[in-house]
């Protein structure tokens, strides 16, 4: 158990549908990361957030959006969903203040867009 | 741009010796992750190099050569259990992207 949360672990809802994946970083942890894994494909960066502002973004859709409250757990909002959209998302999170920032990853949100 | 290549995928059987190999370009290095995954759970951590060397964990073991653009993880007296995908990442210094994920090497581990 790496510490990390996310709800819900399934989602099914329907083309056009807007969902909202939560995740809750460990403890002390004031980055959060977002990961998108399609079926057998690689890890493909989302978003980060530090302390609530936005980071960096990688190849995050218009579609989809995020933010980090002040209580540092975080939200991944996405809209007018496509069947491609159906993948895994993974949260991260990791400490501050060292080089390495290991990050740790929640168990996944598996969402499926029928 | 940004690469990293693994093998797709490997084969070994239980109680031998694997080697994975990594290999990046990337623009800026801020060391190199391994993680593993079992099949739709969440990436675990296993190592992190900086250095050019090899770092021991147990029965796994990374090395990285810098100037060479090279990692592998070493996974000694193999076990059924061991079977996943292994991720190898670049840790890219500053903001847009900063950990850039291989796409994983898929290990099946046989009696």
């Amino acid at each position: 158990d790496s510490g990390v949360t996310q709800t819900p672990k399934h989602l099914i809802t329907a083309t056009g549908q807007r969902v909202t994946l939560r995740c809750s970083p460990r403890s002390g942890d004031l980055s959060v990361y977002w990961y998108q894994q399609s079926l057998d494909q690689g890890l493909q960066f989302l978003i980060q957030y530090y302390n609530g502002e936005e980071r960096a973004k990688g190849n995050i859709l218009e579609r989809f959006s995020a933010q980090q409250f002040p209580d540092l757990h975080s939200e991944l909002n996405l809209s007018s969903l496509e069947l491609g959209d159906s993948a895994l998302y993974f949260c991260a999170s990791s400490a501050p203040g060292t080089v390495q920032e290991t990050q740790y990853f929640g168990p996944g949100t598996r969402l499926l867009v029928l | 741009g940004q690469n990293i290549d693994q093998p797709t995928e490997m084969t070994a059987t239980e109680g031998a010796i694997v080697q994975i190999n990594c290999t990046y370009q990337t623009s800026g290095f801020n060391g190199l992750f391994w993680y593993q995954q079992h099949a739709g759970e969440a990436p675990t951590f296993l190592s992190y190099n900086v250095l050019d060397g090899l770092e021991e964990k147990g029965r796994f073991s990374s090395f990285l050569s810098r100037s060479k653009g090279y990692s592998y993880l070493l996974l000694k007296e193999l076990q059924m259990k061991d079977s996943a995908s292994y991720l190898c990442a670049v840790n890219r210094p500053g903001g847009y992207n900063k950990l850039i994920f291989g796409a994983g090497t898929r290990l099946a581990v046989h009696p």
